[in-house]
């Protein structure tokens, strides 16, 4: 079945460590996105990729970096320059670049707390 | 500024009744409008989408959403609720290079 899968689904960092939150999926689709949900505040978006080897940053970059080396890959590097980065973190993809209606597919999310 | 409103955080319904979830956008042109629905610890299904033409919409689920222009509505309904809706709903509006997302709507079921 295609999909989006996310690993680890709970992961735990100690302050001043970066983490690395993975996302693969195998449907094919050009675009990829992260978003962050923190509670009463719906998702906001931290990177998207358009394309393999190009990337943009969202509303919520700071603290976070992303690669898009392979177009079924987009991993998500939490660094500990983020200050706050304890949240539920969702990858995304879609066949295109969000527009015209392109519908956006997510993972099952991954759980960062940080200790 | 392009927004999206959800203006209920908690709505609690019995089984059995019927739904609504409001939900209200800013956007200049029309939208393109999205439900999606997110149970605990999950990641975000797509209930429906609105594009065009006729503004009823039917989703999954027995799920259906009305896009109102004149009210910048999206409204989600379903008639009979089922204890198994019991979740988080998002309304989430197509911006072109991102999903606007609204700040959900967490609905809670009676036996």
């Amino acid at each position: 079945d295609g999909g989006i899968t996310q690993s680890p689904k709970y992961l735990f960092r100690k302050e001043g460590q970066n983490v690395t939150l993975s996302c693969e999926q195998n449907l094919n689709h050009d675009a990829m996105y992260w978003y962050r949900q923190d509670p009463g505040q719906g998702l906001r978006l931290i990177y998207y990729s358009q394309i393999v080897n190009d990337f943009q940053k969202g509303d919520i970059a700071e603290g976070y970096s992303v690669s898009r080396e392979k177009k079924e890959s987009f991993p998500l590097t939490v660094t500990s320059a983020q200050k706050n980065p304890t949240a539920f973190y969702l990858c995304a993809s879609s066949a295109q670049l969000l527009a015209h209606g392109n519908t956006i597919y997510f993972g099952e999310g991954s759980w960062l707390t940080v200790v | 500024a392009q927004s999206v409103t959800q203006p209920d955080i908690h709505i609690t319904v019995s089984e059995g009744a019927s739904l609504e979830l409001r939900c209200n956008y800013s956007y200049g042109a029309t939208p393109y409008l999205f439900w999606y629905v997110q149970s605990p610890g999950q990641g975000l299904q797509l209930l429906l989408k609105y594009f065009s033409g006729d503004t009823l919409v039917q989703g999954i689920k027995g799920f259906e959403a009305e896009f109102k222009r004149s009210q910048s509505s999206f409204n989600l309904r379903k008639p009979s609720v089922h204890w198994s809706d019991a979740a988080e709903y998002f309304c989430a509006v197509d911006l072109g290079n991102d999903m606007r997302f609204g700040a959900g709507t967490r609905l809670t079921v009676k036996p």
